[in-house]
């Protein structure tokens, strides 16, 4: 079983469509993420959701929908598609770190996002 | 936040240790040393992380100096596999997010 999976894991779209992407995790973690990793490979963080509440939100456009209907999904809905969306994206999870955990990131195997 | 720097790239032979350096010389008392390697269009995996003890598990060793500005990760016996970028943070608190530099590219060569 995968642990993190997102789908699609490549979608070719044109400027202006909205897309979803849609990430679940099967570890009973309380914590998921979506990075973006440009085509210069920096891996920057865009959103993180705790228990299904937004806990960070980069300085990310307003076009970037995140949602978390469980704590086992957290999608990311993109309107109005740009040029400079084309990246990879990959969602992430983890267990709040206390002792006995390490809180580590489990990633997913990216998205790769193609705006023509 | 405290920052981190490594070096952009380095090789080693497969079958020898790779010593992987990070400078951290900000880091603050209350925050760990995480290191995850994002090998070649995949998601990043977690390797280790440590406060003041030298770690080890069973990908790899993690050594921080005694003062804490820099630490090395070893991977004992590098393999084909283990070509990819390495990534060294510095966690500023407990479930802070982490936040990824350009990490050092580590090529293993046969």
């Amino acid at each position: 079983d995968t642990a993190v999976s997102q789908t699609p894991k490549y979608l070719v779209t044109q400027m202006g469509n909205d897309k979803s992407i849609k990430c679940e995790q099967n570890l009973g973690h309380d914590t998921m993420y979506w990075y973006k990793q440009d085509s210069k490979k920096f891996l920057k963080i865009m959103f993180s959701y705790n228990n299904k509440e937004l806990i960070i939100n980069e300085t990310v456009p307003n076009r970037f929908s995140p949602k978390s209907p469980d704590k086992a999904h957290l999608n990311l809905h993109i309107n109005s598609l740009e040029l400079g969306d084309s990246a990879v994206y990959f969602c992430a999870s983890s267990q709040y770190r206390d002792r006995g955990n390490t809180g580590e990131l489990f990633f997913g195997e990216g998205s790769r996002l193609t705006v023509l | 936040d405290a920052k981190t720097t490594q070096p952009p790239s380095m090789d080693c032979a497969e079958g020898r240790a790779a010593n992987l350096p990070c400078n951290h010389s900000t880091i603050s008392g209350n925050e760990y040393v995480y290191w995850y390697r994002q090998i070649h269009s995949q998601g990043p995996q977690y390797i280790i992380h440590g406060l003041k003890n030298n770690e080890t598990n069973e990908m790899a060793s993690l050594i921080i100096t005694e003062d804490r500005k820099s630490s090395t990760l070893i991977l004992p016996h590098a393999t084909l596999r283990d070509t990819a970028v390495y990534y060294c943070i510095v966690i500023p608190g407990a479930n802070s997010k982490l936040t990824f530099g350009k990490g050092i590219t580590l090529s293993v060569r046969p």
